[in-house]
């Protein structure tokens, strides 16, 4: 069965501090994204990859950076969190082509940054 | 810029009741079209996909969706709602290999 893991399902920080959201999927998938999804909002596009060492920005890369540094784990780092950064953040997976649109979602990360 | 729009953010069913929950799509060219669910507490399940051909897509869950290019819509579809079918619903669209571009989704409730 496939799976998408994030490390942490609830997380709690404070401003300031640096968080890192990690994500494991075990389908041997080389394309990797971050979306945060926030009420009324929908999913926004933070960071994708597309293979090993690559990364692009998406819609909303600001206060954010990401690691791929092996094929299946993609980690959303927040350098210092702010409280505009409390959010749901959903890590998913695919492989190119048309089954990029077949996303593999995580179950989410839910933090809340004081 | 490319763009899906959902036009509802929350709609109300009856259980038994016939759904219809409406996605409209900003593209140059027909993009890939997808819906997802989201039911409480879990993460997303992907209900069903448009690449091409047959315009009327079935998924599963007994969900069923149309593309209409006239229109650019892909609205999603279902003859009788079950309780269990209250969740968000997010409809999607890319073109190609490019990431996938969400709607804001709708929420669905399904009363007795």
């Amino acid at each position: 069965d496939v799976k998408v893991t994030q490390s942490s399902r609830y997380l709690v920080k404070r401003t300031g501090e640096k968080v890192f959201l990690e994500c494991v999927q075990d389908m041997d998938h080389e394309n990797m994204f971050w979306y945060r999804q926030d009420p009324g909002l929908g999913l926004r596009l933070i960071y994708f990859s597309y293979d090993v060492k690559m990364k692009e920005k998406g819609d909303i890369p600001e206060g954010y950076s990401v690691s791929r540094e092996k094929k299946e784990r993609f980690s959303l780092i927040l350098e210092s969190a702010s409280t505009n950064q409390t959010s749901m953040y959903l890590c998913a997976s695919t492989i190119p082509g048309h089954g990029a649109g077949e996303l593999f979602f995580g179950e989410g990360s839910r933090l809340t940054v004081l | 810029a490319q763009s899906v729009t959902q036009p509802d953010i929350h709609i109300t069913v009856s259980e038994g009741a016939s759904l219809e929950l409406r996605c409209n799509y900003s593209y140059g060219a027909t993009p890939y079209l997808f819906w997802y669910v989201q039911s409480p507490g879990q993460g997303l399940q992907l209900l069903l996909k448009y690449f091409s051909g047959d315009t009327l897509v079935q998924g599963i869950k007994g969900f069923e969706a149309e593309f209409k290019r006239s229109q650019s819509s892909f609205n999603l579809r279902k003859p009788s709602v079950h309780w269990s079918d209250a969740a968000e619903y997010f409809c999607a669209a890319s073109s190609g290999n490019t990431p996938l571009v969400f709607g804001k989704g709708t929420r669905l409730s399904v009363i007795a």
